[in-house]
């Protein structure tokens, strides 16, 4: 079936550092792509998403490309802040179905 | 929009008790999920309907838990009897399928679960 590997957390990084959470992919046919971000006692958000193939979600300064030839969807963004600490999702939706696919997550904290 | 709506945002209570969690998902959606998350297992998709029927409770974990969507504004998660461990933090979110932001999930608050 489909599923989504993201790196392991948690991740910290001071202030202003670039962040990349790698996120990798399993599914037949042409998925979209989404990053979802939870802060803390919230629900999850869309952060981003990409629906076809060399795609570029961005969002915030987040960003992330649909790289199908290594079924990848790695976040990046060039310099964090201290309200980015968070946990990152990365999910799937596969063609046809509505309900989506996630990740373990990762747990981000930036250090002032 | 007021957004997606669960009460209650915390419950406590004894093992072997009936536990509902309500929610209210954005009007005019179509698709109405129920997830749970705890630190073991993540982010697990309980059930999921599609107006108001339900399409897929394979991630239900067993006969003690029961979905209902009795119309296109509410839907209840029932636990009966609850088990220790079944707490974890339960989060309904919404879908509309057509539109300009199809595919984007819009979850609630959650719904913070502890059973002694």
């Amino acid at each position: 079936g489909d599923s989504v590997t993201q790196m392991e957390g948690p991740v910290t990084l001071s202030e202003e550092a670039f962040l990349t959470i790698n996120c990798t992919y399993t599914a037949t046919g042409y998925p979209s792509l989404f990053w979802y971000v939870q802060y803390p006692g919230e629900g999850l958000q869309l952060l981003l998403k990409a629906t076809k193939a060399d795609d570029k979600g961005s969002n915030k300064g987040f960003e992330a490309t649909y790289r199908k030839e290594t079924t990848s969807f790695h976040l990046e963004k060039g310099s964090v802040q201290v309200s980015d600490s968070a946990v990152y999702f990365c999910a799937l939706r596969g063609g046809g179905a509505q309900k989506l696919v996630f990740g373990q997550g990762t747990r981000l904290t930036i250090n002032p | 929009d007021a957004g997606v709506i669960q009460s209650p945002r915390h419950e406590v209570t004894e093992m072997g008790q009936e536990v509902t969690l309500r929610c209210k998902p954005i009007s005019g959606h179509d698709y109405l999920f129920w997830y749970r998350q705890t630190m073991m297992r993540g982010l697990e998709l309980l059930i999921y309907f599609n107006n108001n029927v339900p399409i897929d409770d394979s991630g239900m974990p067993e006969d003690r838990f029961s979905a209902k969507m009795p119309n296109a504004s509410f839907s209840t998660l029932k636990i009966q009897p609850s088990e220790p461990r079944d707490s974890a933090v339960y989060f309904c979110a919404s879908s509309l399928r057509d539109g300009p932001s199809t595919d984007t999930q819009y979850f609630g608050p959650g719904t913070r679960l502890t059973v002694l």
